[in-house]
């Protein structure tokens, strides 16, 4: 599985996008890029995934470069609740294989008011 | 539709006991996996379950077994607990064995 590089901590003022950065630069052509974030001593919350497309749902959106290196997580308009470690993970996502999910650091989001 | 459940929430062991910690995967999902978290680290595989059948297994020794039920419940048991087993312990469950995961509450594990 491909190894993600995160930057440790980011800040946000309450309102604005949160753009949070992703490298994972070894990605084989069989893996999607995963978004999880986890909050205080809670379980993992799943955001997001995609392969190759943009994608965007209720909660993110999610860009992924055309060389598939690198992705960028957005949140619209974050609130103070959006503040969590966030996980970029990539994972190969095919029937029979685990598909288990390798947690690095991650980046510890802080919105502040 | 109830999402993954786990349980019990808290639970204090002395070291050398044997635990039991328990999860219930979402409506329609049949995978379950599990996963240590120690503090201040992201989560580690432990294994999967699919179908009732170990599916994968990350590195921890044989004392972490598990089982998965025919409605897809699943146990994970560590025997002779350690120190280093203080951990919360996460259970997500998926549609199929590579499907996107979806995690429980957790369960924290303290050993004396």
């Amino acid at each position: 599985d491909a190894k993600t590089t995160q930057p440790t901590s980011m800040d946000c003022a309450e309102g604005r996008a949160a753009n949070l950065p992703c490298n994972h630069s070894t990605i084989s052509g069989n893996e999607y890029v995963y978004w999880y974030r986890q909050i205080h001593s809670q379980g993992p919350q799943y955001i997001i995934h995609g392969l190759k497309n943009n994608e965007t749902n209720e909660m993110a959106s999610l860009i992924i470069t055309e060389d598939r290196k690198s992705s960028t997580l957005i949140l619209p308009h974050a609130t103070l609740r959006d503040t969590a470690v966030y996980y970029c993970i990539v994972r190969v996502a095919r029937s029979g294989n685990t598909g288990k999910l390798i947690f690095g650091q991650g980046t510890t989001l802080q919105v502040k008011p | 539709e109830t999402g993954v459940t786990q349980s019990p929430t808290h639970l204090i062991k002395t070291r050398g006991q044997q635990v039991t910690l328990r999860c219930s995967s979402q409506s329609g999902h049949n995978t379950v996996s599990w996963y240590q978290q120690a503090l201040g680290q992201g989560p580690q595989f432990i294994f999967q379950y699919y179908r009732e059948e170990e599916n994968g297994r990350g590195n921890f020794p044989p004392r972490f077994s598990g089982l998965q039920f025919p409605n897809y419940s699943s146990e994970l048991n560590v025997n002779a607990l350690e120190l280093d087993d203080s951990a919360l312990y996460l259970c997500a469950s998926s549609f199929m064995q590579a499907d996107t995961q979806y995690f429980g509450p957790g369960t924290r594990l303290t050993v004396l």
